[in-house]
């Protein structure tokens, strides 16, 4: 089954607190990208990566790294967390970019920083 | 730059009743306009998308969307409306050398009720 799997689904966690959220797709998909969705402010993007070792800042990078070293898997890195960001993220991946290409989404990881 | 406008980030209709659901966006160039759906405790997947040619776009589940440049509006409808429908929807919008950037309306809330 074509999927993109983010683990965990639920993380809380302490400020400062190195943690990583994982995600990997299995469609062979070029392009991957990381959103929060915080309530009335829908979707925003954080990272994305056009390619394998190609990553780009999206809307709300501080705060966060992210690495492309396979194709398949696009982890995103909190190196010292804080309370704001706390959130639902999403990993998102499309065939060669978006412009007319639909996104494909994990279910979801519910962070929350004490 | 572009961007979308969501009107109305709740709405609530009778099963059986028309859905109506307000997007207008902005953009300098032509735009790729899409619609995502959001069920509890899950990712967003696609609805449908407009890319070029027909303006009148069918999607899943009985939706459909008209593009509609001289109202700068991409709105979603569905003749009769059901309980299954009950969701958080997203427009969204890119551009051909838009940098991959899809921007996210900040979502319409629907309710279904007996």
């Amino acid at each position: 089954e074509a999927q993109v799997t983010q683990n965990p689904r639920y993380l809380i966690t302490v400020t400062g607190k190195k943690l990583t959220v994982t995600c990997s797709q299995n469609m062979n998909h070029e392009y991957m990208s990381w959103y929060r969705q915080d309530p009335g402010l829908g979707l925003r993007q954080i990272y994305y990566s056009m390619n394998v070792e190609v990553t780009d800042k999206g809307d709300v990078p501080e705060g966060y790294k992210v690495s492309r070293k396979e194709k398949r898997n696009f982890p995103l890195i909190l190196e010292s967390p804080s309370p704001n960001q706390t959130s639902l993220y999403f990993c998102a991946s499309s065939y060669r970019g978006l412009d007319n290409s639909p996104l494909h989404f994990g279910n979801g990881t519910r962070l929350t920083v004490t | 730059a572009q961007s979308v406008t969501q009107l109305g980030s709740h709405v609530s209709v009778s099963e059986g009743a028309l859905v109506l659901l307000r997007c207008n966006y902005s953009s300098s160039v032509p735009p790729y306009l899409f619609w995502y759906v959001q069920y509890p405790n899950q990712g967003l997947q696609l609805l449908l998308k407009y890319t070029t040619g027909a303006t009148l776009v069918k999607g899943i589940n009985g939706f459909e969307a008209e593009f509609k440049k001289s109202e700068t509006s991409f709105h979603l409808t569905k003749p009769s409306a059901h309980m299954s429908d009950a969701a958080e929807y997203f427009c969204a919008v890119s551009v051909t050398g838009g940098g991959n950037k899809l921007t996210f309306g900040t979502g319409t809330q629907l309710k279904v009720e007996l």
